[in-house]
């Protein structure tokens, strides 16, 4: 493929609800990372993965979120009990690797709506 | 914790005039720092990237970027703009030995009059 993807590209649901979003990231990139971006802010760390365990997850504000990258390639992010704050973009980037620092490819972002 | 701040929300230039963004972070040790652009519709973009060597950095259509680091500081510029650099632009930077993840400031949307 030739950039990252993101599914679905808009998702609407229900205050109290499960969503799933899933990242394709560039083929070949090991490490991959998802951030979170509210209108009119730059976009903000959730989570990264190198390969297939999650490297640093200290950007998830709490245990409603999860994601998962069981093959090292295709991730999913997975909020339970969605409330409305949850609402923002979530964007996908993948790259290289992490080390030395290199570019991070981003997607074109899942818009969640929580009503 | 660390930041990143970007000193303009929104920026509004006529076509020709010279840009100037400016991108302050706030850590004292190594740096990795970026520059991204998001044009209406589209996806984060790298415009430019210094890791090292000389200060200034050059990247695409005609950006570039100056590392000062007793100022803390990664400005942008463009000596002339364009109607279609209107785009919200986004420094970022990565600390060395702290963590892979950017750290990306605010943002600065600019409009660039016809």
């Amino acid at each position: 493929g030739a950039g990252v993807s993101q599914t679905p590209s808009n998702k609407v649901t229900e205050k109290g609800k499960y969503v799933e979003l899933r990242c394709d990231p560039i083929s070949g990139h090991t490490a991959l990372y998802w951030y979170r971006q509210s209108l009119g802010q730059g976009p903000e760390f959730l989570i990264y993965f190198q390969g297939t365990g999650a490297a640093d997850d200290s950007g998830l504000p709490n245990d409603r979120f999860f994601a998962v990258r069981p093959e090292g390639s295709v991730s999913t992010l997975k909020i339970q009990r969605t409330e409305r704050g949850d609402s923002a973009v979530y964007l996908c980037a993948s790259s290289q690797g992490t080390f030395p620092p290199y570019e991070q490819y981003f997607g074109p972002g899942t818009r969640l709506t929580v009503t | 914790a660390q930041s990143v701040s970007q000193h303009n929300h929104h920026v509004i230039l006529s076509e020709a005039a010279s840009l100037e963004l400016g991108c302050n972070y706030s850590y004292g040790g190594t740096v990795n720092l970026f520059w991204y652009v998001q044009y209406p519709g589209q996806h984060l973009q790298l415009l430019l990237k210094y890791f090292s060597g000389d200060p200034l950095v050059k990247g695409i259509k005609g950006f570039e970027a100056e590392f000062i680091k007793s100022k803390f500081s990664f400005n942008l510029r463009k000596p002339s703009v364009q109607w279609s650099d209107t785009a919200e632009y986004f420094c970022a930077v990565i600390i060395d030995n702290y963590g892979q993840n950017f750290v990306f400031g605010p943002g600065t949307r600019l409009s660039v009059l016809p």
